[in-house]
Order: structure tokens, then sequence, then C-alpha cells
């Protein structure tokens, strides 16, 4: 069975860091691209982008690059979100994915990582 | 950034009804355009991809249709469990931009 699970709920203080990880199982993860996507409260779906664990190849919404750092340890199939210096607009569920080749959809989901960033 | 529209923002329908959304891209996308159920508290669901193919496991009350710039979702017959809003996506340029959704709701 695929699964991308992602760790729990963070409460942080603007000007923190942050990691976040999403694992997969059930298939090939070096064979996938792995996305993230964001969720405002209350709000719509926002593409932050993809990285390919076979080589750390990203792709980066330009509205978020240089805000957040995608990364990815193949060796135990975990993708990574990471901010180095939060603030509250970070607040937001953020939901890890597996893409497959150019043009696929995401077709598999983690079950999201609740951010809230506040003072 | 390729720019997606969907209409109407929000319906209300009753079980039985045919529902119908749309969703239109800035420029044309061919037929890289997916759809998204999502429920309250739950990570989005992929239901058709390509424009029109069936994502495994979703019930074929589902369909899409369209190429280009303009895209239509169709459900058939509402199920009470198809309450939910809905997403289109594209996938044939970064950033692979969403719809702003359309939230189907019980007449």
């Amino acid at each position: 069975e695929v699964q991308l699970v992602q760790s729990g709920a963070e409460v942080k203080e603007p000007g923190e860091s942050l990691k976040i990880s999403c694992k997969g199982s059930g298939f090939s993860f070096s064979s996938y691209w792995i996305g993230w996507v964001r969720q405002m409260p209350g709000k719509g779906l926002e593409w932050v982008g993809i990285i390919n664990p076979i080589d750390s190849d990203t792709r980066y919404n330009p509205s978020f690059r240089g805000q957040v750092t995608f990364s990815v340890d193949k060796s135990i199939s975990t993708a990574y979100l990471q901010w180095s210096n939060l603030k509250a607009s970070d607040t937001a569920m953020y939901y890890c994915a597996r893409q497959g080749g150019s043009y696929q959809p995401f077709d598999y989901w983690g079950q999201g990582t609740l951010v809230t960033v506040s003072p | 950034d390729i720019q997606m529209t969907q209409s109407p923002s929000s319906l209300s329908a009753s079980v039985g009804e045919r529902v119908t959304i749309t969703c239109r891209a800035s420029q044309s996308i061919s037929s890289y355009l997916n759809w998204y159920q999502q429920k309250p508290g739950n990570a989005p669901k992929l239901l058709i991809y390509g424009a029109s193919s069936l994502q495994s496991g979703v019930p074929s009350r589902f369909s899409g249709s369209g190429s280009g710039a303009d895209f239509t979702l169709t459900i058939s017959s509402l199920q009470p469990e198809d309450f939910a809003t809905y997403y289109c996506q594209q996938s044939y340029r970064p950033p692979r931009t969403f719809g702003q959704g359309t939230k189907v709701e019980i007449k």
C-alpha cells in the first residue's frame, strides 16, 4: 500500500526554524518526485514545489523561492520541507504528495502537517 | 504563471442531480489538467488526470473533458459523499497552479 506519512503538528514563534518530514512507503521512493502544497486556513491549495529524490533536483514556485527549502534522504525514503525564519504568514497546513514523471498529477498525498507560527 | 479560474466558486445541489464545474486556463495547457476532491479535515484526493482519465478506484459518475484552455468536471448523479470542494490543477508547466476551488453544498 502506497503511503506518505507526515510529521506531527508544530507550534513555533516568529523567527524560529523548522523542518517537517514526509516518509514514503509501499513504492520505489526514488522513482517519483515529491511535492509540497500549502493550504492556509480556510483557503485553497498552493503549489510550493517538487523535489526529485534521485538527484535532489528541485522546482520551486517563485512565490516561495528563498522562503522554504526542500531536501530528501532517499536512504530512509523521506522528504523534508524546511524554514529558517518562520513568519506568522507561514501558518498553514502543508501537504506532501507523490508525482510520477513530467506532466503527471499528485496521485497520493500525505495526511498534512499543521504549522502554527504565533508569538 | 498560468492562472486557473474555476466557476462557480460554490454551488448548491440535491442528491441525484447532475453537477458541472468548469476550469479555464490563462493559456493552452493541452490536456494536462487534473481534478482533486477535498473533504473538510482531509487531504485532497485525485479524481481525474490528463483531463479525462479516471483515477483508479474513483466512481464512474465522475468524468472530465476538455483540452486547450477549457475543461469540465461532471458528476452525473450527485451522491451524499460527493459534497466537498473540488480543485483543478494544471500540470503543463511549473508552478503547477491550482484553481481557487468549487465548494459543492447540499441544497
